[in-house]
């Protein structure tokens, strides 16, 4: 059975950083593309980044474009997202998911921005 | 301002079809397959249809897709009180090399 577990969400300032963990479970984590996803309180989802099988090409949307980076431990078949400079607009429920287009997702975790 | 447009809401009774459009542009939808997605309140998006078309594992034959030119349609058939929730397109887009999705349909069964 696939399974994502995010973990490392909470209260943060702005301005801070924040560091997001995704274990994988169930599947050949190295054989997939790797994602984060986002969804603001009561707004729709927002796709952050993803990251290829061994880390060598990875996309990000334009809003967290050198303020996140996405990376893996294919050692721990984990994906994590750090976070920096952290904006109240970056409140939201983070969601790892498998593949580009995620066909099976975490249960997320909320990052609070706010002082 | 989503990339990929949806209707914000659809609604049918109970057993009736519903339709959910996606709009998009060439460099999305026009050259990459669509996925839906249905977010059942208060949880994680799960995946409905990959590829246009096809059925993600364990998915109800009453979820279809299909895609026309820049164009996509999710079909719910004997829509039940369960269906509610929110239903999201995405695709590829090849010129801001990034995942797009639509603004989200929240379909109600009335």
């Amino acid at each position: 059975e696939v399974q994502l577990v995010e973990s490392g969400g909470g209260l943060v300032q702005p301005g801070g950083s924040l560091t997001l963990s995704c274990a994988a479970s169930g599947f050949t984590f190295t054989e997939f593309w790797m994602s984060w996803v986002r969804q603001a309180p009561g707004k729709g989802l927002e796709w952050l980044a993803n990251i290829n099988q061994d880390g060598t090409t990875i996309y990000y949307v334009d809003s967290v474009k050198g303020r996140f980076t996405i990376f893996r431990d294919n050692t721990k078949n984990s994906v994590s997202l750090q976070m920096n400079t952290l904006r109240p607009d970056d409140t939201a429920v983070y969601f790892c998911a498998r593949k580009g287009l995620g066909d099976f997702w975490g249960q997320g975790t909320l990052v609070t921005v706010s002082s | 301002q989503s990339v990929l447009t949806q209707p914000p809401s659809v609604s049918a009774a109970p057993g009736q079809k519903v339709t959910i459009s996606c709009s998009g542009r060439t460099s999305n939808i026009g050259y990459n397959p669509v996925s839906w997605y249905q977010q059942l309140p208060g949880t994680a998006p799960k995946l409905l249809i990959f590829d246009n078309n096809k059925r993600h594992s364990g998915i109800s034959d009453r979820f279809s897709g299909s895609k026309s030119g820049t164009s996509a349609t999710l079909d719910i058939t004997g829509l039940q009180t369960g269906d509610e929730a929110d239903y999201y397109c995405g695709s590829w887009d090849n010129g801001l090399s990034v995942v797009v999705f639509g603004g989200g349909t929240k379909l109600t069964v009335l």
